[in-house]
């Protein structure tokens, strides 16, 4: 296990609505990144936060938003749902800026948009 | 965009059998990462590589790092079952870029 939670495990949408996953960090880690990962595909970069901020932004649109806390753990939030939002939602945490590092991988939260 | 393209996108082997995945990006790296992930899981950190021509090992999985640090390959000895899963290289400095997962390499084993 990595020590990185997240929740819920499932959730099923229907299009037009907002949904808020949520990331606990590993301990000691102040880095979060958020991946998309459609069925079959690689996991797809969304934005990463560090120390409360967004630090690098992948081409996703405004609609999809994060927030880190000052305990490092984070939220994705998704608003306006479509159906190509279903995916996997991986949070990963990590703890270097500057330098690339390990991330340590949450089991993800399956969403369903229907 | 920065694409990091991944060759095969599959790959069926016989158990016993050797397996490599090749790695290649459009631009010059600074490091590269590996990553499997099993069937129905996460991601999970296999290495990190940093410099040209570097070679590492891990019991019967060995890396390499390109000259030009600009593709990179992972190979399996003799795999077996557990060996099962998808193989991804990966990309990007923290803020620096954009964090960029390879294509993949989807590892089956025909027992």
């Amino acid at each position: 296990e990595t020590g990185v939670t997240q929740s819920p495990t499932h959730l099923i949408k229907t299009r037009g609505q907002q949904v808020t996953l949520r990331c606990s960090s590993q301990s000691g880690h102040n880095t979060v990144s958020w991946y998309q990962q459609a069925l079959g595909q690689g996991p797809q970069f969304i934005f990463q936060y560090y120390r409360e901020e967004e630090n690098g932004r992948g081409n996703f649109p405004p609609r999809f938003s994060g927030l880190q806390f000052p305990n490092y753990s984070s939220e994705l939030n998704v608003n306006a749902l479509e159906l190509d939002d279903s995916a996997l939602y991986l949070c990963a945490s990590s703890s270097n800026l500057g330098v690339s590092n390990e991330q340590f991988f949450g089991p993800g939260t399956r969403l369903t948009v229907l | 965009g920065q694409q990091v393209m991944q060759i095969p996108q599959y790959q069926h082997v016989q158990e016993g059998e050797d397996f490599t995945t090749y790695c290649n990006s459009s631009t010059t790296l600074s490091n590269i990462q590996w990553y499997k992930q099993r069937p129905g899981g996460h991601p999970v950190f296999l290495i990190q590589l940093v410099k040209s021509g570097e070679v590492k090992k891990q019991k019967r999985l060995t890396f390499q790092f390109g000259e030009a640090k600009k593709n990179s390959s992972l190979h399996i000895t003799a795999t077996q079952t557990t060996d099962v899963g998808t193989y991804f290289c990966f990309k990007g400095n923290f803020g620096n870029e954009k964090l960029t997962f390879g294509t993949g390499t989807r590892l089956t084993i025909i027992p």
